[in-house]
Formats: C-alpha cells, structure tokens, sequence
C-alpha cells in the first residue's frame, strides 16, 4: 500500500500571498489530520476530517481553512501568509472514526519570506 | 482539554545503555496513549499505543512503554540504546470520551552516543 502523500514537498511564498497544500491519505483511511511542526512549538493540531466533515478544528487563526474531498484526499489552505506561518505542515490519515494510530506523511516544508 | 508534558527537551544516553524518555498526560478519562519518532527530514513514524488491558505495551524497534494511571505517566523504554535510535520522540494522548483529536507533546530529543 502507498503511504501517505504530500504535495508540494517543499514551497516558498512571501507575505500576503496565499497557499495550498495537498494530502492524499493511505488508500481506504477515511480520516485525514492536519499538523503544523515548528522547533518551538512541536505539533500542534490544525484540522481533523473525516468522510468530509470536520471533526475538530485547533486553536489557528480563520487564515488556516481546509476541506475534505470524497475520496478522501485533503487540502489546507493558508491565506494571507505571515513570516510565523514557516513550518512544517504534517498531514496524517487513519482507518476510521476509531483512535488507531495515525500514519504520517512526509510534510510540505513552508517557508515565508 | 486534554494535554501532554515531555518534560526533557533532550536526552543523552550512551550506546547500550538504558534509555528513558519521558511523557505525563492529563485527560477526564481513560486515556488512549501513543509515541512516535520522527528522524531527519521525515513524517513521524509510528512507535506503540496503549488503549486498555496490560499496562506494559511492546512495539517497534525493540521500544516499551508502561502505563501508569496513578503517576498519569507513559514513559518511553528500551533496554539498549542503539545509535541509530538518536531521533525526536513524541508522545501523544486522545481522550476516548469525546470527539476530541490527538495532541502531542513538544518533543524530546535523543542522541545516542557512541
């Protein structure tokens, strides 16, 4: 089975602009979670999706939305960037609405100038 | 809300030595517990969960981790420290009573010294 897939892996946008990033999970995992990694910061929690519905969002300002699509496959959006908008942005899917582990992605490497 | 406390940023251990790496949690009920290890330029890997039953959990790579709900602990273990072991370990708690997601820890550094 394909892991879980990030596109772009790397991007480089400058303030003010907008961005989206794309997650398509393991084949079959109907849930798709959204991190954002700094050195600071860890991980915190951006999105949960399940079956295209938002399960739980975190504590991130509305610049940061995202959807689900019917095959599962995820996209995140960040608008209005700023220089602390620098991450990495990690998704990871898992089986279903049950706590199993999640699988991760490799991240998409956002920097902001 | 549930939360989690590494509370080293970083750990040294030397090779074949024991190695512990530190997690504490807080959630309303029973908590179902994961780590995880994240190496250079990678996605975080998968390491062992406890979710009910033997409070001792084995996973990968030769890793455990004891649950302990009276200290709310769930400490990172492994027996001999391998170089290659050297990555960030994260541990994370989701709180099985509500519709709630996974929250991890900020990280604990390992570096396994020749």
């Amino acid at each position: 089975k394909a892991g879980v897939t990030q596109t772009p892996r790397y991007l480089i946008k400058t303030r003010g602009q907008q961005v989206t990033l794309s997650c398509s999970p393991i084949s079959g995992h109907r849930s798709v979670s959204w991190y954002q990694q700094t050195p600071g910061q860890g991980l915190q929690f951006l999105f949960e999706y399940f079956s295209e519905t938002q399960r739980n969002k975190g504590n991130f300002p509305g610049r940061f939305s995202g959807r689900q699509f019917s095959n599962s496959r995820s996209e995140m959006n960040v608008s209005t960037l700023e220089l602390g908008d620098s991450a990495l942005y990690l998704c990871a899917s898992s089986a279903g609405a049950d706590p199993g582990e999640q699988f991760f992605g490799p991240g998409t490497r956002l920097t902001v100038l | 809300a549930q939360s989690v406390a590494q509370p080293e940023d970083q750990v040294n251990v030397a090779e074949g030595n024991p190695l512990t790496v530190k997690c504490t949690y807080s959630v309303s009920g029973n908590p179902y517990l994961f780590w995880y290890v994240q190496y250079p330029n990678r996605g975080l890997q998968f390491l062992l969960k406890y979710i009910t039953g033997d409070n001792l959990v084995k996973g990968s790579y030769g890793f455990e981790a004891e649950f302990n709900k009276s200290q709310t602990s769930f400490h990172l273990k492994k027996p001999s420290a391998l170089v290659s072991d050297s990555a960030l370990y994260f541990c994370a708690v989701r709180d099985p009573g509500g519709n709630t997601p996974l929250v991890f820890g900020k990280g604990t550094r390992l570096s396994v010294i020749a």
